[in-house]
């Protein structure tokens, strides 16, 4: 057990349609990330906040949003989704906000868009 | 694609035996990780190297890494059925908080 927490684990929708994901980090870490892993792009970075802020930002789509709260824990919102957004969404966390350093990583969200 | 890449994608040996997994990277880092993942499960941390260092253990692992040759190696020896998993390459780009993973080698043990 990581001590990194996702809900929920799965999530089946419909295309158009928008979630949310939730995410909390270990005791003390201030980094959050989110990663999405398909089939077809393997595991992919998303984005990072830390302490609340924007720290990094990779391959997310403008439809796809995230922050993340006083308390620590992250939302990623995923809207209009599309078949193709069918993936494990992962986070993990850290305690600083250099990304180069061990990561601690949730079971993940599997979303399935039907 | 700065994305890594894992060689072979898939290894099946024996209870026993070890494995060898190669990574290759393009640009320049600051250090290079190796995490396993369990099937459909989160990623689990295994070992960090720095770009300075040459060569790392940690229990029955052994990490290389050729930073002229923009390469790397994860050794597992003796090798047990619970070793079962992907294995993924992740390195740091240099200048950049991102992590970018290689598509992995998924390593079957079999008893």
């Amino acid at each position: 057990d990581s001590g990194v927490t996702q809900t929920p684990k799965h999530l089946i929708t419909a295309t158009g349609q928008r979630v949310t994901l939730r995410c909390s980090p270990r005791s003390g870490d201030l980094s959050v990330y989110w990663y999405q892993q398909s089939l077809d792009q393997g595991l992919q970075f998303l984005i990072q906040y830390y302490n609340g802020e924007e720290r990094a930002k990779g391959n997310i789509l403008e439809r796809f949003s995230a922050q993340q709260f006083p308390d620590l824990h992250s939302e990623l919102n995923l809207s209009s989704l599309e078949l193709g957004d069918s993936a494990l969404y992962f986070c993990a966390s850290s305690p600083s906000q250099a990304g180069g350093n061990e990561q601690f990583f949730g079971p993940g969200t599997r979303l399935t868009v039907l | 694609s700065q994305q890594g890449e894992e060689d072979p994608q898939a290894l099946s040996i024996q209870e026993g035996e070890n494995a060898t997994m190669n990574c290759s990277y393009k640009t320049s880092i600051n250090n290079l990780q190796w995490y396993r993942q369990n099937s459909g499960r989160g990623l689990v941390h295994l070992i960090l190297i720095r770009s300075n260092e040459r060569e790392k253990h940690s229990g029955r692992l052994r990490v290389t890494l050729d930073t002229s040759k923009k390469s790397s190696s994860l050794l597992i020896t003796a090798s047990r059925a619970a070793d079962t998993a992907s294995y993924f390459c992740v390195h740091h780009q240099g200048g950049s908080e991102k992590l970018v993973f290689g598509k992995g080698t998924k390593l079957t043990v079999n008893p």
